[in-house]
């Protein structure tokens, strides 16, 4: 059965400081992995995808996400974080799309 | 992106009662919609797959028989709770899948039984 783990449940950051969220994936088939964000009061938005192609895939609000398939590791990037960053993360996996536990970001600014 | 709509977005209702939510795909034809569930501080549930056309795929535990789905058009789906109890009460959220494979969400219904 597929599944997607996210490590880190809580995660607080001081404005300006880079963020990487982590995101394993166990599944069989064809690979399609995305990044949704859920900001408060809000519904989930998609940040980025990745189907095929190049591995390091790039997303709106500076966000990006690198696909690497020996460690089925997808996970999310950006370099420096803003107080509207804070919101909760998912990853998510598969057609059917199988999510994570989900990462909540606290950016103080 | 593309927009998926969901009515109600909040809704009360008394024990035994039964309540239906709708989801709509309002800038594209979804042959897939998928229902979710989210508990509080949790992450979402796939309930069912609802395709277009055929009966809805439902995830091991969710009973098909309390949790009925309509999907009878390219851009509608609907969630039908049926003799809703106190337990039912969450967070429903739907999804639309595009041509491209991608999901997009609606705003998701909350719902409160009493």
């Amino acid at each position: 059965a597929q599944s997607v783990s996210q490590h880190n449940h809580h995660v607080i950051l001081s404005e300006a400081a880079s963020l990487e969220l982590g995101c394993n994936y166990s599944y069989g088939g064809t690979v399609n992995l995305f990044w949704y964000v859920q900001y408060p009061g809000q519904h989930l938005q998609l940040l980025l995808k990745y189907f095929s192609g190049d591995p390091l895939v790039k997303g709106i609000k500076g966000f990006e996400a690198e696909f690497i398939k020996s460690k089925f590791s997808f996970n999310l990037r950006k370099p420096s974080v803003q107080w509207s960053d804070t919101a909760e993360y998912f990853c998510a996996a598969g057609n059917m799309l199988t999510f994570g536990g989900g990462t909540r970001l606290m950016v103080k600014p | 992106g593309a927009v998926v709509s969901q009515h109600p977005s909040w809704v009360i209702c008394k024990s035994g009662t039964s309540v239906k939510i709708e989801c709509r795909s309002l800038d594209f034809q979804a042959t897939t919609m998928f229902w979710y569930r989210q508990f509080p501080k949790q992450s979402l549930m796939l309930m069912a797959t609802s395709n277009e056309g055929s009966k809805a795929t439902y995830e091991q535990g969710v009973e098909k028989d309390k949790f009925l789905i309509n999907h009878a058009s390219l851009t509608l789906s609907t969630l039908t709770v049926t003799s809703a109890h106190p337990e039912d009460s969450s967070f429903y959220i739907c999804s639309a899948r595009d041509p491209g494979e991608t999901q997009y969400f609606g705003p998701g219904t909350r719902l409160l039984v009493l």
